[in-house]
C-alpha cells in the first residue's frame, strides 16, 4: 500500500513545464532521501532521480527533483511526447522499509 | 552491464505458496553495499515494495506482508528467491526484482528486471 501521495494525473502541451508533487511524513520524506522512477507504458520502472535531485547518466536535464520538509517534487521542463508515462516517488521509511507513491500519469496533449 | 530476470509460475491457486527467482548478472551479491529487492504492481495500480536482501544477508520486509514473505540469496548462482505464502487473488500482480545500490535510506533500485505476471486464481 502506498504511503506517499501523488496527484493521479498531470498534463501539458509539448514544451511546457509540468510539476508532480509527492507528499509524505516525517518518517519517510521528512528524514530520508527521495527517489523518482519513470514507467513507460508496458515496461519496467526506470530510475529517474536519486537522492532528492541527482540525475543518473543518460537522464536529460529536463528532469529535476527537489525536496522540502515532508514533500518532494519532480519537474519536467520542455515536455516531450516521449515523457508520457507513469511517475512514482519513493523514499525509505523509518519503519525499515521503502515506500512508494501512488503514481502520477503524465499525458502530453 | 547489469541485468535481472524474474522467473516462476504464471498461475497459482489461492492458499498456495508462490516461489519467485531473480537471476542476475553484471554484479555480485557478495560485494559490499549491494542488494536485491522485490517490488510488485497489481494491474493498473501502483508499485508496492515487498522485500530486500543485502550482501551481508541483512533482510528487510514490508511490515504489512512480513508474516508471509521470505527472501534468500544464493551468491554462487547469482540468484535471489522470494517466497510468499497463502496467496490470494489480491496478490495478482507483476513482480519485479531490482538491483539495490547502497543500504536503507541511501539506496535506490537500478536497474529493474522486466517483471513477471503472477495470477492467483482457482
Amino acid at each position: 500500500q502506498s504511503v506517499l501521495t501523488q496527484p493521479p494525473s498531470a498534463s501539458g502541451t509539448p514544451g511546457q513545464r509540468v510539476t508532480i508533487s509527492c507528499s509524505g511524513s516525517s518518517s519517510n520524506i521528512g528524514s530520508n532521501y527521495v527517489y523518482w522512477y519513470q514507467q513507460l507504458p508496458g515496461t519496467a520502472p526506470k530510475l529517474l532521480i536519486y537522492r532528492n535531485n541527482q540525475r543518473p547518466s543518460g537522464v536529460p536535464d529536463r528532469f529535476s527533483g527537489s525536496k522540502s520538509g515532508t514533500s518532494a517534487s519532480l519537474a519536467i521542463s520542455g515536455l516531450r511526447s516521449e515523457d508520457e508515462a507513469d511517475y512514482y516517488c519513493a523514499a525509505w521509511d523509518d519503519s525499515l522499509s521503502d515506500v512508494f507513491g501512488t503514481g502520477t500519469k503524465v499525458t502530453v496533449l | 552491464q547489469i541485468t535481472l530476470k524474474e522467473s516462476g509460475p504464471t498461475l497459482v491457486k489461492p492458499t498456495q505458496t508462490l516461489t519467485l527467482t531473480c537471476t542476475f548478472s553484471g554484479f555480485s551479491l557478495s560485494t559490499s553495499g549491494v542488494g536485491v529487492g522485490w517490488i510488485r504492481q497489481p494491474p493498473g495500480k501502483a508499485l508496492e515494495w515487498l522485500a530486500l536482501i543485502y550482501w551481508d544477508d541483512d533482510k528487510r520486509y514490508s511490515p504489512s506482508l512480513k508474516s508471509r514473505l521470505t527472501i534468500t540469496k544464493d551468491t554462487s548462482k547469482n540468484q535471489v528467491v522470494l517466497t510468499m505464502t497463502n496467496m490470494d487473488p489480491v496478490d495478482t500482480a507483476t513482480y519485479y526484482c531490482a538491483h539495490r545500490i547502497s543500504r536503507a535510506a541511501a539506496g535506490w533500485f537500478d536497474p529493474w528486471g522486466q517483471g513477471t505476471l503472477v495470477t492467483v486464481s482457482s
